[in-house]
């Protein structure tokens, strides 16, 4: 079964850091490009960053918001994609999804989810 | 601010036809495929259309997708209660270089 499972999720002082990890199975994690997308309460989806694959160079792109502070990482290894978030701040507060990208297939298989809450 | 501009509301009655519109710009919908995700209430997202009107195998026929232009739309058809949820499309933007999402439509079904 294709799965992915996010891992790291927790409450946060402003300023403080964090790194969330997505468990890949089920697929070759090592072709895929892979993403992560933020939804804060109640509000719509935001696309946070992505990381390609290594045969397509390993390169990162980020949201405005989020670039200079986050940073996406992989172990194609562990099968574990990672996301380091460092300089929280009270908007970075949302569920944080892990996404599979396919050039074919799109983002096809989504994580269920892991919550930060940036909070004093 | 969504860069995809959606309705925040749609609503439709048992069996009938509902239409979901997106619009972008020349460098986001314009230049690249477009996809469709379904969340239900609690739930992650599911990728409902990809390249603008392919189904995931799974997705129900009644679900379909176009593009045009700047725009693309989802439609459903032959309306269910379980249909009711958030909708949201998404693409890649050249220019932001970066993936971008619509706000998301809420569907009732009355």
């Amino acid at each position: 079964e294709v799965q992915l499972v996010e891992s790291g999720g927790g409450l946060v002082k402003p300023g403080g850091s964090l790194r969330l990890s997505c468990a890949a199975s089920g697929f070759s994690f090592t072709n895929a490009w892979m993403n992560w997308v933020r939804q804060a309460p109640g509000r719509g989806l935001e696309w946070v960053g992505r990381i390609k694959s290594k045969a397509d160079g390993g390169t990162t792109d980020y949201a405005a918001p989020v670039k200079g502070r986050f940073t996406i990482s992989r172990d194609d290894s562990k099968d574990t994609l990672y996301l380091q978030m460092n300089s929280l701040k009270t908007e970075d507060t949302a569920v944080y999804y892990c996404v599979r990208y396919l050039y074919y297939n799109g983002m096809d298989v989504w994580g269920q989810g892991t919550t930060v809450t940036v909070s004093s | 601010q969504s860069v995809l501009t959606q309705p925040p509301s749609a609503s439709g009655t048992p069996g009938q036809r509902v239409t979901i519109s997106c619009s972008g710009s020349s460098s986001n919908i314009a230049m690249n495929t477009v996809n469709w995700f379904q969340q239900l209430p609690g739930t992650a997202p599911k990728l409902l259309i990809y390249n603008n009107n392919q189904r995931p195998s799974g997705v129900p026929d009644r679900f379909s997708g176009s593009k045009s232009g700047t725009s693309a739309s989802l439609a459903i058809s032959g309306l269910q209660s379980e249909d009711e949820c958030d909708y949201y499309c998404a693409t890649w933007d050249d220019s932001l270089n970066g993936w971008v999402f619509g706000g998301g439509t809420k569907l009732t079904v009355l």
